[in-house]
């Protein structure tokens, strides 16, 4: 049962042009939302997040925005760069609970051709 | 500041074999996680610590996996016996606290022939 999807398993974008990834999730009580990049033989590092009570969160050139009612998130990286090229995970927590364990999707590899 | 370190990197074992792990948190992070990410798949919470406390295994297959962060700093995960569905990176991560940003180490790449 799969609560977080990224339903594209590759995405590729030229070089200065926009990339956007996509993320569906199944529960609304969900409230809090991150994306994680990875790099082959290394691990995940944190990227950029954002909370239920944003639509939107911008950091450099990565905004993530969000669609409550679409239970839908997504990421634009604008301009893409070649050092971009990477698996790219959306990430939630479970509603406030004794454990804040990260629910991953199942990620999206991103190729940004020079 | 050091990252989140594993050892091994890579381990290739045959099954019904036995495997550990060992990871070492950044240094004052209280809050320690065992993830599996088996391939096409994101990674998968298999037991989290709070200090040396176990706060969520639920995940955590315990006829085969066992995990301990004696004193509250390193961790040692280990499988036995170790089955072919076992294969997997598992990834060590860390966090200051319990709602704080966590960090990944570089994961052990574990093959069950």
């Amino acid at each position: 049962d799969q609560q977080v999807k990224q339903n594209s398993p590759s995405l590729s974008v030229q070089e200065g042009r926009i990339s956007i990834l996509n993320c569906d999730y199944t529960n609304s009580m969900f409230d809090y939302f991150l994306w994680y990049k990875k790099y082959p033989a290394e691990g995940p590092t944190f990227l950029i997040s954002i909370s239920s009570i944003k639509d939107k969160n911008e950091d450099g050139r990565f905004t993530v925005f969000l669609n409550k009612s679409a239970k839908h998130l997504s990421l634009h990286i604008v301009p893409s760069q070649p050092g971009d090229s990477a698996v790219y995970f959306c990430a939630t927590l479970p509603p406030r609970g004794a454990t804040n364990k990260l629910i991953f999707g199942t990620g999206t590899l991103l190729a940004v051709q020079p | 500041e050091a990252g989140v370190a594993q050892s091994p990197r890579y381990k290739i074992i045959e099954k019904r074999q036995s495997v550990a792990f060992w990871c070492n948190p950044i240094s004052g992070h209280a809050t320690l996680y065992w993830y599996q990410q088996i391939l096409g798949q994101g990674p998968k919470l298999l037991i989290q610590f709070q200090n040396n406390g176990v706060v969520d295994d639920s995940q955590l297959p315990k006829d085969r996996f066992s995990a301990e962060r004696l004193k509250g700093v390193d961790s040692t995960l280990k499988i036995q016996p170790a089955k072919l569905e076992d294969s997997a990176v598992y990834l060590c991560a860390s966090a200051r606290g319990f709602t704080e940003t966590q960090y990944f180490g570089p994961g052990t790449r574990l093959l069950v022939l």
